[in-house]
């Protein structure tokens, strides 16, 4: 296992086209999660899923905003109707339920978001 | 509203020296605390975690916790230019998601 994975890297979309990301999480860990990053910002929280339920969801989720986890493995994250102020970096993280209090996450390396 | 602040920095060290990052948090139900390194373009990296009062060391890093005084904060010994990244703090209560600060950049100086 390589870790958390993330694709694209990398993504261009011209405002108001619809993204969609994937993260595939460590295999064995229940819990993903995903954080939004701007520049000179810590990452802030969007969504989490324990297996395939959506357990919570911030107030930055705005209804543009969905997650899927459907079968408790890979999640995606789309972005409809996207606006300039989407462009960040997208972090997608995971955990072991009982371990997620004490040993924190494990990121991977992220989706650079640019909204043109 | 749950809030974590951070000194965003720079903070400057020079190579050898002690460097020391502080951390705030709001919510006192808050009940482990994590220090990752952040280099530019990359994503975290947990370096250190605590949840007990007291120090926490580990190598060149020591992790301290006031729950009291609602502060956590990390030193770095024998600082190295490969520190220089930005040190986020995290805090949360069982069963919630981690709750970051905006980071303090780290600078050391060779």
């Amino acid at each position: 296992d390589t870790g958390v994975s993330q694709n694209p890297r990398h993504k261009i979309t011209k405002r108001g086209q619809n993204v969609t990301f994937r993260c595939d999480p460590i295999s064995e860990h229940n819990r993903l999660y995903w954080y939004r990053q701007t520049l000179g910002q810590g990452p802030e929280f969007l969504t989490y899923f324990q297996n395939e339920a959506q357990l919570e969801k911030s107030r930055l989720l705005s209804d543009r905003f969905s997650a899927e986890r459907p079968k408790g493995s890979f999640s995606t994250l789309e972005i409809q109707r996207t606006e300039q102020g989407d462009s960040a970096m997208y972090l997608c993280a995971s955990s072991l339920d009982r371990a997620a209090s004490n040993y924190g996450y494990t990121f991977g390396s992220g989706t650079r978001l640019t909204v043109v | 509203q749950k809030e974590v602040e951070q000194n965003s920095g720079p903070l400057s060290v020079p190579e050898g020296a002690i460097a020391s990052l502080n951390c705030t948090y709001s919510d006192r139900g808050s009940q482990s605390f994590f220090w990752y390194r952040q280099y530019s373009g990359k994503s975290p990296e947990l370096i250190m975690f605590i949840y007990s009062n007291g120090d926490k060391e580990d190598g060149r890093f020591t992790a301290q916790l006031n729950k009291a005084s609602q502060y956590v904060s990390l030193l770095i010994r024998d600082s190295q230019p490969s520190d220089s990244a930005t040190y986020l703090c995290a805090v949360n209560q069982a069963g919630t998601a981690l709750i970051f600060g905006k980071g303090t950049t780290l600078s050391v100086s060779s």
